[in-house]
């Protein structure tokens, strides 16, 4: 059974500061990983989506990295702003079976980032 | 504007009622889904269609039900049988299982 782990659970940040978030999962044979940015009370916004034949894709000020082998992705965020606070999940999708298409989320970074 | 739209954004209901969550996309996706939020424990698939008049158990089907008989709505209903129904539950959908998942706005429900 695919379990997907985020570390650290909170991070506090003075603005400016460049950050990573960390996601490991336990199956490596993934389709494609995903970030989702969430607010409170609101539901999902994507991020990113990095195939599994992918090392990385970018988005702006992110910045989101995927080694297969070793089960780990991780979330750079460039210049970080008040305005990137929020709980940063990761999903991953494995690549066949009954498991097709369902996505296994990890519990959320959740990010502040103070003036 | 094209998207998924979740109603009601707070659903209030006695313990031993049956209720029905909706979730409607217009983005023309084959494939929906639907999660359950609760604190601390991230995002569990409760029920997913691939195709109208399909739909299959996800990892915590037990309590719910779920039709899908037009594309672009999949409604969900809570029954008495869910135990804890009380959570953040979210509907999402994908051009077809496998691809990019794009999420509505959620629905809290307490029961009380």
């Amino acid at each position: 059974k695919q379990e997907v782990t985020q570390i650290p659970a909170a991070l506090s940040v003075p603005e400016g500061e460049n950050l990573v978030l960390n996601c490991s999962f336990t199956d490596s044979a993934i389709y494609n990983l995903q970030w989702f940015r969430q607010d409170p009370g609101k539901g999902l916004t994507s991020l990113l989506l990095i195939q599994s034949s992918q090392r990385e894709q970018t988005s702006g000020r992110l910045n989101a990295s995927l080694d297969k082998s070793s089960g780990r992705s991780t979330l750079y965020i460039a210049a970080s702003q008040p305005g990137d606070s929020a709980t940063y999940l990761c999903a991953v999708r494995l690549s066949g079976g009954t498991s097709y298409g369902k996505l296994t989320f990890g519990q959320g970074t959740i990010l502040t980032v103070h003036p | 504007d094209g998207g998924i739209t979740q109603s009601p954004k707070y659903l209030f209901r006695k313990e031993g009622q049956n209720v029905t969550l909706s979730c409607e996309q217009n983005l023309n996706h084959d494939a929906m889904y639907w999660y359950r939020q609760d604190p601390g424990q991230g995002l569990r698939l409760i029920y997913y269609s691939q195709i109208v008049n399909d739909f299959q158990k996800g990892d915590i089907a037990e309590g719910y039900s779920v039709s899908r008989e037009k594309k672009e709505s999949f409604p969900l209903t809570v029954t008495s049988a869910q135990k804890n129904p009380t959570a953040f539950y979210l509907c999402a959908s994908s051009p077809n299982v496998g691809y990019e998942q794009y999420f509505g706005p959620g629905t809290r429900l307490t029961v009380t």
